[in-house]
């Protein structure tokens, strides 16, 4: 298999400021990852996809200005919500993908107060 | 556009006996499927996976799922569930298997009766 880690697992923040969440393939190289949304009891939103090196697509309806993404390595790619707002708190669940396959992280619960 | 249905919410078995949890999906062309598991405090976790082939899929912890594509539908089985299958399963499209964003179901919450 191929291993995922987010950090952090949980942040809570006030209403206005910016949180950073970071995915890495432990153990592989992941030219392209995925950003979810998971709301409780709901299903996983696609938000993103994350190039190595290049600008990432992001799904329509997701604010690219509201929800930055880098992926300036192979084994990297962070999700940076700018100026969160209670409506923001969510499960953000990342993914590498792998020969054909995606491998998920535990994601991360974030909820802006 | 892809769409996952997952027709059931909840659903409640005893242990030991069969279960099968029902996935219909609306593609264009041939679908990529794929069945995940969601424990609390866990990644996803790949199940199985169609892409081609024998329509009938074997998948770790002994889970298995068929492609029917007369009736649109990937439905999961195992003859036999253990207290530990207890979680959330989701069945998922996808238009290039792994190398594109996949469409979701809602999810399945799975409850095993001692």
């Amino acid at each position: 298999g191929a291993v995922v880690s987010q950090h952090p697992s949980w942040v809570i923040c006030k209403s206005g400021t910016s949180v950073k969440i970071e995915c890495r393939s432990l153990d592989f190289q992941a030219t392209t990852m995925f950003w979810y949304r998971q709301f409780p009891k709901q299903s996983l939103m696609l938000m993103a996809t994350s190039n190595e090196g290049s600008k990432a697509t992001y799904e329509q309806g997701v604010e690219k200005d509201k929800f930055l993404i880098n992926h300036a390595s192979l084994t990297l790619s962070t999700l940076t919500v700018t100026s969160a707002h209670p409506e923001d708190s969510s499960f953000y669940i990342c993914s590498g993908q792998k020969n054909n396959e995606q491998f998920f992280g535990p994601g991360t619960r974030l909820t802006v107060l | 556009a892809q769409s996952v249905t997952q027709p059931d919410i909840h659903i409640t078995v005893s242990e030991g006996a069969s279960l099968e949890l029902r996935c219909n999906y609306s593609y264009g062309a041939t679908p990529y499927l794929f069945w995940y598991v969601q424990s609390p405090g866990q990644g996803l976790q790949l199940l199985l996976k169609y892409f081609s082939g024998d329509t009938l899929v074997q998948g770790i912890k002994g889970f298995e799922a068929e492609f029917k594509r007369s009736q649109s539908s990937f439905n999961l089985r195992k003859p036999s569930v253990h207290w530990s299958d207890a979680a959330e399963y989701f069945c998922a499209v996808g238009a290039g298997g792994g190398a594109d964003g996949l469409t979701f179901g809602k999810g399945t919450h799975l409850i095993i009766q001692p």
